[in-house]
């Protein structure tokens, strides 16, 4: 069964707020993703870690901070974010690092007010 | 750089009709394919996938063949039903990069009774 949890579903935060996006998978995958979707837009890729370390950093700003405490968690810590940051953040796993095959999760709905 | 075009959307259809979602794509060297759905307030849930030239990817009804000879990826079903209503991204992994997912535009599908 290939399973993505993120938490939370929907988040609403202001603009000086500190938040995280939380991210688990038990099926043992070592390559984690986090991907930003806007309104009627395709997934685009932010961060990618391979063995819990961060292989793939696409030119985020500095706001959105990720982490990956061990093999099976992936946190995106958000800082000082703009209206403009609202979106839906989607975390996706494979089994190995250019594995081919990245399976997502249902999503965070984020919005910066 | 690699890319995915889809065809616009929506595509309006009725209850049982014949689908066809055009997908067409630009990499180096012999990509993988996939196409993944995306129901509304959700995240993305991986439909099917081919890996090499003439392979056939299937799931739930829906397939598509990966054709080498006309870099083509089109999703088909013979009999589609209201619950099939979602938005569908074609997508391709390349060689060099099988971390980064390159997704098309998505194609919105709207199925009536």
């Amino acid at each position: 069964d290939t399973e993505v949890t993120q938490t939370p579903k929907h988040l609403v935060m202001g603009m000086t707020n500190k938040k995280s996006l939380k991210c688990e998978q038990h099926m043992g995958h070592r390559a984690m993703y986090w991907y930003k979707q806007k309104a009627k837009k395709p997934p685009e890729l932010m961060f990618v870690y391979s063995y819990e370390k961060l292989s793939i950093n696409e030119s985020v700003p500095s706001r959105f901070s990720p982490e990956c405490p061990n093999s099976s968690l992936l946190n995106l810590h958000l800082h000082a974010l703009q209206p403009e940051d609202s979106a839906l953040y989607l975390c996706a796993s494979s089994q190995e690092p250019g594995g081919n095959t990245i399976y997502f999760g249902e999503g965070s709905w984020l919005t910066v007010v | 750089g690699d890319s995915v075009t889809q065809m616009e959307g929506p595509v309006t259809l009725s209850e049982e009709a014949f689908l066809t979602i055009n997908c067409t794509y630009t990499a180096t060297g012999y990509p993988s394919l996939f196409w993944y759905v995306q129901y509304p307030g959700e995240g993305l849930q991986l439909l099917l996938k081919a890996t090499k030239a003439d392979d056939k990817g299937s799931n739930k009804g829906f397939e598509a063949t990966y054709r080498k000879e006309t870099t083509s990826f089109h999703l088909e079903k013979g009999s589609v039903q209201v619950s099939d209503s979602a938005v569908y991204f074609c997508a391709l992994s390349s060689r060099d990069n099988t971390d980064k997912l390159i997704f098309g535009t998505g194609t919105r599908l709207q199925v009536f009774p």
